[in-house]
């Protein structure tokens, strides 16, 4: 089992749609956890960590669930500028953090 | 400020001949990690470097892979004898390395090698 899975997509959406991705982690002792962004041939960059009460920020909210071992990122109000590949960030347990192959997302006009 | 620097942003290489590639971390970021993307796959880690101590080489896919940092601040990752397989995009990222809790990475725009 991959230490971080989260499924390639593409995920093509309409404008304005609610979109959802899981990534699912195998290492138990994992604290960080982290959703990026990344443009096509372009460096990934946060987009925001995950914490345990779960987070929002503007359109995009991340949650745990430690039980099952998963983070999930909703985006609401999808825009064409959402367009990218999301890359799930788990931490190892240690300084190293290990990356998903990401979901692909494509908002269509 | 300057963010993640890296160069060359392109390399093309001959099979077998050896590449250097650098990195420029942000001024005063004391982590610095090199990863490695594959066309339509996830970063793979490489090579961690934290202040002075010695650095994280688990990574490093075999030992054609050496990697340093100078005074803390600017790093090369060299590969020798280069092979097709090693065509991919190494990407550079800094942090401020503390302790106790997650640092944001941030990267640099990588250098895409092309091993012919």
């Amino acid at each position: 089992r991959k230490e971080v899975e989260q499924d390639p997509g593409p995920f093509n959406v309409p404008e304005g749609a609610t979109v959802a991705f899981n990534c699912t982690y195998s290492n138990s002792a994992s604290q960080s956890f982290f959703w990026y962004r990344q443009d096509c041939r372009k460096e990934p960059k946060l987009l925001m960590s995950v914490y345990s009460s779960g987070n929002e920020d503007g359109r995009f909210t991340a949650q745990l669930n430690r039980a099952s071992q998963y983070i999930s990122l909703l985006i609401r109000d999808s825009k064409l500028s959402d367009s990218a590949t999301y890359l799930c960030v788990v931490d190892s347990g240690t300084y190293k953090y290990i990356f998903g192959t990401g979901t692909r997302l494509k908002v269509l006009a | 400020g300057a963010g993640v620097s890296q160069s060359p942003s392109n390399k093309v290489t001959e099979k077998g001949k050896d590449v250097e590639l650098r990195c420029d971390p942000i001024s005063g970021h004391t982590a610095l990690y090199w990863y490695r993307q594959s066309l339509g796959q996830g970063l793979e880690f490489l090579i961690y470097f934290q202040g002075n101590s010695a650095p994280d080489k688990s990574g490093l896919p075999s030992d054609r892979f050496s990697a340093e940092r100078t005074g803390g601040s600017v790093s090369t990752l060299t590969i020798q004898r280069t092979q097709q397989e090693d065509s991919a995009v190494y990407l550079c990222a800094s942090s401020l390395g503390l302790a106790g809790s997650y640092n944001e990475q941030f990267f640099g725009p990588g250098t895409r090698l092309t091993v012919l």
